[in-house]
């Protein structure tokens, strides 16, 4: 069974500062997908970025990067120029092969963002 | 485009009773996730359905069971409540065909079970 670590319960970064969620995983499987999702408060939760195993590059949204190791399993968000909407729980998710929607959820990192 | 809309938003019920979710995809989604989010157990996979079939499984007890009709609008149903059902249930669709694998959420059912 796959699996999917978030260590960080709680992170905080100051207004236009960087800052990095960690994320690991555990798989057997060759084909599958790495998503970051967000929730802010009371709200829906929405896709962030996502990384396809087999792109060695590392995904890309605007203030949004990912560091992806695959041979680690490791895939790490780092926001910069962190903006207060960005405050919200952070999930790290994986999905194996088509299965797109039966996603395998870390607990979550909850992001604080002081101004 | 409208997007996944659940309903009910809120509700309340006691040990013993049943409730059923539903869930309406963004138009032209053919897949419908459920999952169940807790503050203990954290986001965990309920069923997906495709086509009225479900493909997948999760690994909860039978009291939890779905469907999905064929205009993809799918319901879940929960039989004879336990207080750890108390949960927001969220539903989830995709495409399929021609997806990049985002999932796109609905705002939630929370369920309050006393």
């Amino acid at each position: 069974a796959q699996t999917v670590t978030q260590s960080q319960p709680e992170m905080s970064v100051q207004e236009a500062e960087t800052v990095t969620l960690s994320c690991t995983y555990d798989t057997s499987e060759s084909d599958y997908y790495l998503f970051w999702y967000k929730q802010p408060p009371s709200r829906q939760m929405i896709l962030v970025i996502r990384q396809e195993a087999y792109k060695q590059q590392n995904a890309t949204e605007n203030r949004f990067s990912v560091n992806f190791q695959k041979a680690a399993k490791s895939f790490s968000l780092k926001i910069s120029d962190s903006q207060l909407g960005d405050a919200a729980m952070y999930f790290c998710a994986y999905a194996g092969g088509t299965s797109y929607g039966k996603l395998t959820f870390g607990q979550g990192t909850i992001l604080t963002v002081h101004p | 485009k409208a997007g996944v809309t659940q309903t009910p938003r809120y509700l309340i019920k006691t040990r013993g009773q049943q409730v059923t979710l539903s869930c309406s995809p963004i138009s032209g989604h053919r897949s419908v996730s459920w999952y169940q989010q807790t503050p203990g157990q954290g986001l965990q996979f309920l069923f997906e359905y495709f086509s009225e079939t479900q493909r997948n499984k999760g690994n909860f007890p039978g009291r939890f069971s779905g469907r999905q009709f064929s205009n993809s609008r799918s319901e879940m149903n929960v039989s004879t409540l336990e207080l750890g059902d108390s949960a927001l249930y969220l539903c989830a669709s995709t495409p399929l065909a021609g997806s990049t694998g985002e999932l796109f959420f609905g705002e939630g059912s929370r369920l309050t079970v006393l």
